[in-house]
C-alpha cells in the first residue's frame, strides 16, 4: 500500500493565484485531515471530513474550501493565495468509527506565496 | 477545548545520553495520546500511543513515555539517543468522544543529537 500521498511536492504562487493540493489514500479511511505546518507552531487542523461528500472546519479554514466526492480522495482548495498561507501542509487519515485516532500522515507540499 | 504544551521547543544532548521531551495536556477527562516523530522534510510517523491500561508505553526505536493522569502529562523517554534520533517530536492528544477523532498537537520539541 502507498499510504497517504500528496501531490505536488513544492509550489510556488504568485498572489490571488489558486491551486489545489491533492491527497489520496489506499488504506480505505474513512475519515481525513488536511493541516498547515508553521516553523515553531506545530500543526493546525485546517479541514476534516468523516466519510465522503461530508466535511467540516477546523481550527484555520479561512481561505481554504475542501470536498470528498470519494473515500479516497480529499482535495484542498486554495483561493485567491495570500502570503500568510505560505506552509507546509500535510494531509492525514485515520480509520474512525471510534477507534484509536491514530492518524497516518502524507509526506507534504511546501507552498510559497509571493 | 483541549490544549498540549510541549515545555522545550528544542533539546540539545550528546550521543549515547538520555533524554526526556516533556509535554503537558489541559483536560483531566479520559484522553488518548500519541507521540510522532518527523524526520528532515518528512511527513510524520507514530512512535507510540497511549489509549488505556498500562501507563508506560513503549513505541518504536527504543522511545517510551509514561501517562500521568493527576500530572496531566505524557514525557517521551529514551535512554541512550543516536544521531538518527535527531528529528522534531510531536505530542498529541484526542478526546474519545469527539465525532472525528481530532488531534490537537502540541508545538513540537527539535531534539539535536550531537556526536
Amino acid at each position: 500500500n502507498a499510504g497517504v500521498t500528496q501531490t505536488p511536492k513544492f509550489r510556488i504562487l504568485k498572489i490571488g493565484q489558486s491551486m489545489t493540493l491533492q491527497c489520496t489514500q489506499d488504506m480505505n479511511h474513512n475519515y481525513m485531515y488536511w493541516y498547515r505546518q508553521d516553523p515553531g507552531m506545530g500543526l493546525k487542523l485546517i479541514y476534516y471530513s468523516v466519510g465522503a461528500g461530508i466535511t467540516d472546519k477546523g481550527e484555520v479554514p479561512n481561505g481554504y474550501n475542501v470536498s470528498r466526492s470519494t473515500t479516497e480522495d480529499f482535495p484542498l482548495r486554495l483561493e485567491l493565495a495570500a502570503p500568510s498561507q505560505t506552509s507546509v501542509y500535510f494531509c492525514a487519515s485515520s480509520p474512525g468509527g471510534g477507534l484509536s485516532s491514530e492518524q497516518y500522515f502524507g509526506p507534504g507540499t511546501r507552498l510559497t506565496v509571493t | 477545548a483541549q490544549s498540549v504544551t510541549q515545555l522545550d521547543s528544542q533539546v540539545p544532548v550528546f550521543e549515547e545520553a538520555p533524554v526526556e521531551l516533556r509535554c503537558n495536556y489541559s483536560s483531566s477527562v479520559s484522553v488518548y495520546l500519541f507521540w510522532y516523530v518527523q524526520y528532515p522534510n518528512q511527513g510524520l510517523q507514530l512512535l507510540l500511543k497511549y489509549l488505556s491500561g498500562s501507563t508506560l508505553v513503549k513505541g518504536i526505536n527504543g522511545f517510551e513515555a509514561e501517562f500521568n493522569k493527576s500530572q496531566t502529562s505524557f514525557h517521551l523517554r529514551k535512554p541512550s539517543v543516536h544521531i538518527s534520533d535527531t528529528a522534531e517530536y510531536f505530542c498529541a492528544v484526542s478526546d474519545p468522544g469527539n465525532a472525528g477523532n481530532m488531534l490537537t498537537f502540541g508545538g513540537g520539541t527539535r531534539l539535536m543529537v550531537k556526536p
